[in-house]
C-alpha cells in the first residue's frame, strides 16, 4: 500500500467554524507533514511530525494545530480561519531514513474554502 | 532568498515528441533533487532524483541533468503522452533539515493528441 488518503476532499467552513482535516499512510513512515498549496504555486511546509512529535512548526498561525494520534494518522484541526487560508492542504509522508525523507509521497489534498 | 525558479512557466508539445522541462537553483549547498508531477486534482507525485554527486538519472521514459556549474536542473520525457500533463515541480533540500524541500514555481505541460 503506497497511498496517502485524506479526508474529506472538500470543505467549506466559516470563520467561526472549527473543523478538522485527516490523514491516514499504511506505509510504515514515520514522519508526516501538512502542506498548504495556493492555486498555481508550489507546495508549501507547515508542519513536520517524526515518530509522532512536532519536529518542524514552519511560523504557522496557531489557528491551524496539528495532532499525530499515532504513527498512521495525522489531523489538522482548524479554528477561526480566514478566508486567505482557502487553499489545498496536502498531507504527505516519508520514511524516517536520512535523504528518504525528501522522497516524500503526497495524499490527494482537502480542497478548503473559507467564507 | 535563494529560491528554486522556472525558466518557462507552461510548455505545450505533441504527443509523441520529447519534452524537456528546466528549472533553475541558487543555492549551491543543496545536495539533493527531485522532480514531482502533480495532475489536477491531486497530490505531487514523486518521479525521480538525483544526487549533486551525479550529472544525470535515468528512469522509465524520464531522464534527469544536473549541471553544477551553473545550477540548473532538467527533466527530459521520452515520447510525451497524453497522461504525462500536469505541473511539474523540481524541488531540492536547501531548507537545512533533513525535511524540508523547497519547491520551484512548476511548469504546466500539456500534451496535444
Amino acid at each position: 500500500d503506497t497511498e496517502v488518503t485524506q479526508t474529506p476532499k472538500h470543505l467549506v467552513m466559516g470563520m467561526t467554524n472549527k473543523k478538522s482535516l485527516k490523514c491516514e499512510q499504511h506505509m510504515g513512515h514515520r514522519a508526516m507533514y501538512w502542506y498548504k498549496q495556493k492555486a498555481k504555486k508550489p507546495p508549501e511546509l507547515m508542519f513536520v511530525y517524526s515518530y509522532e512529535k512536532l519536529s518542524i512548526n514552519e511560523s504557522v498561525p496557531s489557528r491551524f494545530s496539528p495532532e499525530c494520534p499515532n504513527s498512521s494518522l495525522l489531523n489538522l484541526h482548524l479554528h477561526a480561519l480566514q478566508p486567505e487560508d482557502s487553499a489545498l492542504y496536502l498531507c504527505a509522508s516519508s520514511q524516517e531514513e536520512g535523504l528518504a525523507n525528501y522522497e516524500q509521497y503526497f495524499g490527494p489534498g482537502t480542497r478548503l474554502t473559507v467564507t | 532568498g535563494e529560491s528554486v525558479g522556472l525558466h518557462l512557466p507552461t510548455l505545450s508539445v505533441q504527443e509523441g515528441d520529447n519534452s524537456i522541462i528546466n528549472c533553475a537553483y541558487s543555492n549551491s549547498a543543496s545536495d539533493y533533487f527531485i522532480w514531482y508531477k502533480q495532475e489536477s486534482g491531486k497530490g505531487p507525485q514523486f518521479i525521480i532524483d538525483i544526487r549533486s554527486n551525479m550529472d544525470k538519472r535515468q528512469g522509465q521514459r524520464v531522464t534527469v541533468l544536473l549541471n553544477k556549474t551553473v545550477k540548473h536542473l532538467s527533466l527530459q520525457i521520452a515520447a510525451t503522452q497524453p497522461g504525462d500533463s500536469a505541473v511539474y515541480f523540481c524541488a531540492e533540500n536547501s531548507g537545512g533539515s533533513n525535511y524540508k524541500l523547497t519547491f520551484g514555481k512548476g511548469t504546466l505541460l500539456t500534451v496535444n493528441p
